[in-house]
């Protein structure tokens, strides 16, 4: 089993639709990270989370540390949006490497 | 403020041959760490640097090593290349609580 586990594998919704992304980790965390991978490589960190929640724009990320479970939220979907999202999990410590999940491709038509 | 800096973007080199890939981060961000991104395997980690020394080290052979410069400006190297080193490599550098700013990558190509 993977340490960093999303869902759904793939996605596609319409315009103007609110996408849920989740993500579950299955060891201890420092942070969880959520990036977004457009067509070329290029990766952007859209969030950083240890705690609670937080909003930019019209992407929303939470976590619950107890659940070990992360979702990320975009509101107001936008073709624009389409991408590859990837969670993250940095470990404790000694072991503050990154770890990541296999990413959500998803695909927003007009 | 500049961002990563990676380079060459793109490489194609013959199997058993060495490469070197290059990474400047952004200013004033000491620590550098690199990543190998393939369809098969996804995102994975290679190793991770903070003021000249490697802090942490994933799972990949000896084949692949890297180095940071007391500029913060970090190396890697992979030597006798195989075509299953094909890959996106890419590198981000951090800093305490701002989280991590990465490079466009270098897509290197063994043929």
């Amino acid at each position: 089993k993977n340490e960093v586990e999303q869902s759904p594998q793939n996605l596609t919704a319409q315009e103007g639709e609110f996408i849920t992304i989740n993500c579950s980790y299955s060891v201890g965390i420092s942070a969880l990270h959520w990036l977004q991978q457009h067509p070329g490589g290029g990766i952007v960190s859209l969030f950083m989370l240890s705690s609670g929640k937080k909003k930019h724009g019209r992407l929303i990320a939470t976590i619950n540390i107890q659940e070990k479970h992360s979702s990320l939220h975009i509101t107001a979907s936008h073709p624009r949006d389409s991408a590859v999202y990837i969670c993250a999990v940095e470990g404790t410590g000694a072991n503050s490497k990154l770890t990541f999940g296999k990413g959500i491709t998803l695909s927003v038509r007009p | 403020k500049a961002g990563v800096t990676q380079t060459p973007r793109y490489l194609i080199k013959t199997r058993g041959q060495q490469v070197t890939l290059s990474c400047s981060p952004i200013s004033g961000h000491r620590s550098v760490s690199w990543y190998q991104q393939t369809p098969g395997q996804g995102l994975q980690f290679l190793f991770e640097y903070f003021s000249e020394t490697q802090r942490n080290k994933g799972n990949f052979p000896g084949r692949f090593s890297g180095r940071q410069f007391s500029n913060s400006r970090s190396e890697m190297n992979v030597s006798t290349l195989e075509l299953g080193d094909s890959a996106l490599y890419l590198c981000a550098s951090s800093a305490d609580l701002v989280g991590y700013t990465f490079g466009s990558g270098t897509r290197l190509t063994v043929v």
